[in-house]
């Protein structure tokens, strides 16, 4: 059974960096899913941020394009978040999630227990 | 971006009694192999969101029978026949026809 668990600072001080990993068990990494970050502002709904796939390709959501990056760790079997230039607008819980594309049950299938990142000085 | 639209956005229903959830979309899902690209997911109190309905029709693993959804192109349905305590949450359709993929406000159902 695949799991996915983020970690990382949970409170990151304005115009700062948000950095997050997400350790990958039960799946590899190069087993040909895309790995997303989603997140979900207190109260509020979910917001995909991008993916990558484990060659490194990504995809970003342009709001965040500027500031955004989506690295992979194959040997480590996970992937990382690093966004830059932070405001209170990107405090959420942020979640890994796994997407099996093409896969005989597409969808987001499996996901992170979440973690709360605060903005705050 | 292909926009998601969610109605309503709170219902409360009595248990054992039926549940339907609108969700349409600003451009057609409906993909050239035939198949519309519209999952839902719930959303537990407290908890991580899980896959409910992937491809608009097909139950993902462990879901019961009473979930089903329906549609194409750009309308969709999520119906739960009798709604049951656990069902309590928030309900979101999300269109992977495209990047990036985009999730509707979500559907807050509780129990009367």
């Amino acid at each position: 059974q695949v799991q996915l668990q983020e970690s990382g600072p949970r409170l990151v001080t304005p115009s700062g960096t948000l950095s997050l990993t997400c350790a990958v068990s039960g799946d590899s990494i190069i087993g040909g899913s895309w790995w997303s970050w989603v997140r979900q502002p207190p109260g509020k709904g979910l917001q995909w941020i991008g993916e990558i796939y484990h060659t490194g390709k990504t995809n970003y959501y342009a709001s965040f394009k500027d500031r955004l990056t989506i690295s992979v760790d194959t040997s480590r079997n996970q992937f990382s978040l690093r966004l830059t230039s932070v405001t209170a607008a990107d405090t959420a819980v942020y979640y890994c999630v796994r997407d099996p594309r093409g896969a005989v049950v597409p969808g987001f299938d499996s996901w992170g227990q979440g973690i709360l990142v605060t903005v705050s000085s | 971006d292909i926009v998601m639209t969610q109605s309503p956005l709170s219902l409360s229903v009595t248990p054992g009694e039926p549940a339907a959830i609108s969700c349409s979309s600003s451009q057609s899902l409906l993909h050239s192999n035939g198949n519309n690209f519209l999952d839902w997911y719930f959303q537990k109190p407290g908890q991580s969101p899980h896959l409910l309905i992937y491809l608009t029709s097909f139950r993902a693993s462990g879901v019961p029978d009473r979930f089903s959804g329906s549609g194409s192109g750009t309308d969709f349905t999520l119906k739960i026949s009798r709604v049951e305590a656990e069902d309590v949450g928030v309900y979101y359709c999300m269109q992977t026809l495209q990047t990036p993929p985009i999730f509707g406000q979500g559907t807050k159902l509780e129990i009367k």
